[in-house]
């Protein structure tokens, strides 16, 4: 399968622990995407990068959000001190010109 | 914030019927893309309409943009049960590769 991969699927966390997800893009491309959905609403914009360089960062992610994408290949995306309120799909997408290439999201739940 | 809005927000109709949604959006663009999703999974590309495009086809898909109303439809002709979905317009922030997307059209297509 040569699509976006994100790892886990599903995680369950309790408030105020850590988690981290991970994004493998497609090889060749050279923009990475972080996006965050709710039921019933489109995509917000997280933050995305352009191979290795963070190029922008929404001003809705405080500072319990980080993102990573060393040497311009997979990414990170890590939450701190989770809250219910994180609850919600985490959804990764890489491009090489226009178009976004999505992976299936990873589903976060804060009890 | 949501650069784009679909209108209607919820449409159901019967298999065989055309099913169209609108987006506005509120900035200069030179491209508008609209996606699909499944329930439960990331979005998949339909079709991308350039700003110097007024009408574009791909299958069942067709796609109008007026820029001078900074508005854009989708039209999906003989529906089938498996187009329900739900259906998103992204846009460029002007000078950018950063996509917003809008508040999304849920179709329910009846057999």
């Amino acid at each position: 399968d040569t699509g976006v991969s994100q790892d886990p699927r599903h995680k369950i966390t309790k408030r105020g622990q850590n988690v981290t997800f991970r994004c493998d893009p497609i090889s060749e491309h050279n923009r990475l995407y972080w996006y965050r959905q709710t039921l019933g609403q489109g995509p917000e914009f997280l933050t995305y990068f352009q191979n290795e360089a963070q190029l922008e960062k929404s001003r809705l992610l405080s500072d319990r959000f980080s993102a990573e994408r060393p040497k311009g290949s997979f990414s990170t995306l890590e939450i701190q001190r989770t809250e219910q309120g994180d609850s919600a799909m985490y959804l990764c997408a890489s491009s090489e010109n226009e178009k976004l290439f999505f992976g299936s999201g990873t589903q976060l739940s804060v009890l | 914030s949501q650069q784009g809005e679909e209108d209607p927000q919820a449409l159901s109709i019967q298999e065989g019927e055309n099913a169209t949604m609108n987006c506005s959006y509120k900035t200069s663009i030179n491209n508008l893309q609209w996606y699909r999703q499944n329930s439960g999974r990331g979005l998949v590309h339909l079709i991308l309409i350039r700003s110097n495009e007024r009408e574009k086809h791909s299958g069942r898909l067709r796609v109008t943009l007026d820029t001078s109303k900074k508005s854009s439809s989708l039209l999906i002709t003989a529906s089938r049960a498996a187009d329900t979905a739900s259906y998103f317009c992204a846009t460029p922030q002007e000078g950018t590769y950063k996509y917003i997307f809008g508040t999304g059209t849920r179709l329910k297509v009846l057999a």
